[in-house]
């Protein structure tokens, strides 16, 4: 059945490590995001893509990379750089023109040991 | 990209109906307005869009008014289940690049 998936759904960092949060859609999206919440504030954009091979950053882009290689993942990877990682990651995607919504995935919960 | 200003929180019954409005002074001519509702630990997840006027789908009613710098969702008789935040979006455009912003939302609690 058609989605969003995002794993893992928790993921430990340990300081200096780099983790890579997976998110694949089979809803033949073109573009989609990466947002990161902290508790009991809204989401904030990370980087988004509009297209294979092209992404753009988003407003906390810093500390984090992504690459879209293939429509249907965008991978966003946690470098050693974002000095406060811990937070909720959220993964979404919208489709073509006439489709404006963003649909999300369940979330990927980073915490560092 | 218009700002949106929403209650930071409300309480409701079970059985109740509840408004959430929502204020987007800077609106622009193409954008559409978009709630979402998330619940801890999940993924926001799309209620109703609307550009004007009234939109109603199974869970909700949106209602905008003619100047469109304000929006209302109304959510018909309430359960606990409802219990969740709700955010309030504008900027997402017919045939153009769109990124959400989102606020802080409405925390919505629902009591027996």
């Amino acid at each position: 059945d058609g989605g969003i998936t995002q794993s893992p759904k928790y993921l430990f960092r340990k300081e200096g490590q780099n983790v890579t949060l997976s998110c694949e859609q089979n809803l033949n999206h073109d573009a989609m995001y990466w947002y990161r919440q902290d508790p009991g504030q809204g989401l904030r954009l990370i980087y988004y893509s509009q297209i294979v091979n092209d992404f753009q950053k988003g407003d906390i882009a810093e500390g984090y990379s992504v690459s879209r290689e293939k429509k249907e993942s965008f991978p966003l990877t946690v470098t050693s750089a974002q000095k406060n990682p811990t937070a909720f990651y959220l993964c979404a995607s919208r489709g073509v023109v006439g489709q404006e919504t963003q649909y999300f995935g369940p979330g990927t919960r980073l915490l560092v040991l | 990209l218009a700002k949106t200003t929403q209650p930071i929180s409300m309480d409701s019954y079970e059985g109740q109906e509840v408004n959430i409005t929502c204020s987007h002074n800077n609106i622009a001519t193409n954008d559409y307005i978009t709630w979402y509702q998330q619940f801890p630990s999940q993924g926001p997840r799309f209620i109703i869009q609307g550009y004007k006027t009234k939109v109603t789908n199974e869970v909700a009613s949106l209602f905008i008014p003619a100047d469109r710098k304000s929006s209302t969702l109304s959510l018909p008789r309430v359960s606990l289940s409802d219990t969740a935040v709700y955010y309030c979006l504008v900027g997402l455009s017919k045939g153009g690049y769109n990124k959400l912003i989102f606020g802080a939302g409405t925390r919505l609690a629902v009591h027996p």
